[in-house]
């Protein structure tokens, strides 16, 4: 089955620049999407379409996509971005939807 | 405002069956696309399945095939799985998703609901 691979933590300290990474054979020819997850809350959509971002979210968020691999970076990381963050895309049929593993963002 | 309420929730044996519901507000629920997500205990996030607006084609992950039915009622803005022969692995909050775009294939999640807790176990 696909699969999506991200880093299992990433840790920065407040006003770095925190980049996660998500890779997958798939994403060349598939967009990849973003989620932050916050301790007992539901997922909220941060990036789609590689590098969309929805209203609401702040443009310290930005996303980019290259061959194999797509980016999420924190431009000025802040101590309230600390959450798990997920990419998210489907696979070359375009009817599975898989899930990366999840990176653990910690800013300190 | 687009809300999604789960319901139905609970313990369940293992063997058991489960029909979890999803009420829909907000937004015209037979434009889009719907899925179920889950998470288990301190895991990541799965994507379980979805279903497209008029309930033509519905896709599964692998692991739920033949187990779980997704399915839907445009008219009650509702959204439903149907759970059976349920395991110990199946424990995971279940999610309710909205897709981002009113396009004939499914896309992202764009709106969740807040989850139920589904817990398997004797």
């Amino acid at each position: 089955s696909y699969e999506l691979t991200q880093p299992p933590s990433v840790s920065v300290s407040p006003g770095q620049t925190a980049r996660i990474t998500c890779s997958g054979d798939a994403l060349p020819k598939k967009y990849a999407y973003w989620y932050q997850q916050k301790s007992g809350q539901a997922p909220v959509l941060v990036i789609y379409e590689d590098s969309k971002r929805p209203s609401g979210i702040p443009e310290r968020f930005s996303g980019s996509s290259s061959g194999t691999m797509a980016t999420l970076t924190i431009s000025g990381a802040q101590v309230e971005d600390e959450a798990d963050y997920y990419c998210y895309s489907r696979d070359s049929s375009g009817n599975q939807g898989v899930f990366g593993g999840g990176t653990k963002l910690t800013v300190l | 405002e687009v809300q999604l309420v789960e319901s139905g929730g609970g313990l369940v044996q293992p063997g058991g069956s489960l029909r979890l519901s999803c009420t829909a507000s907000g937004f015209t629920f037979s434009s889009y696309w719907m899925s179920w997500v889950r998470q288990a205990p301190g895991k990541g996030l799965e994507w379980v399945a979805n279903i497209k607006q008029d309930g033509s084609e519905k896709y599964y992950v692998d692991s739920v095939k033949g187990r779980f039915t997704i399915s839907r009622d445009n008219a009650k803005n509702s959204l439903y799985l149907q759970m059976n022969s349920l395991r110990a692995e199946d424990t995971a909050v279940y999610y309710c998703a909205r897709d981002g775009q009113q396009w004939l294939v499914p896309t992202y999640f764009q709106h969740w609901g807040q989850g139920t807790l589904i817990t398997v176990s004797s």
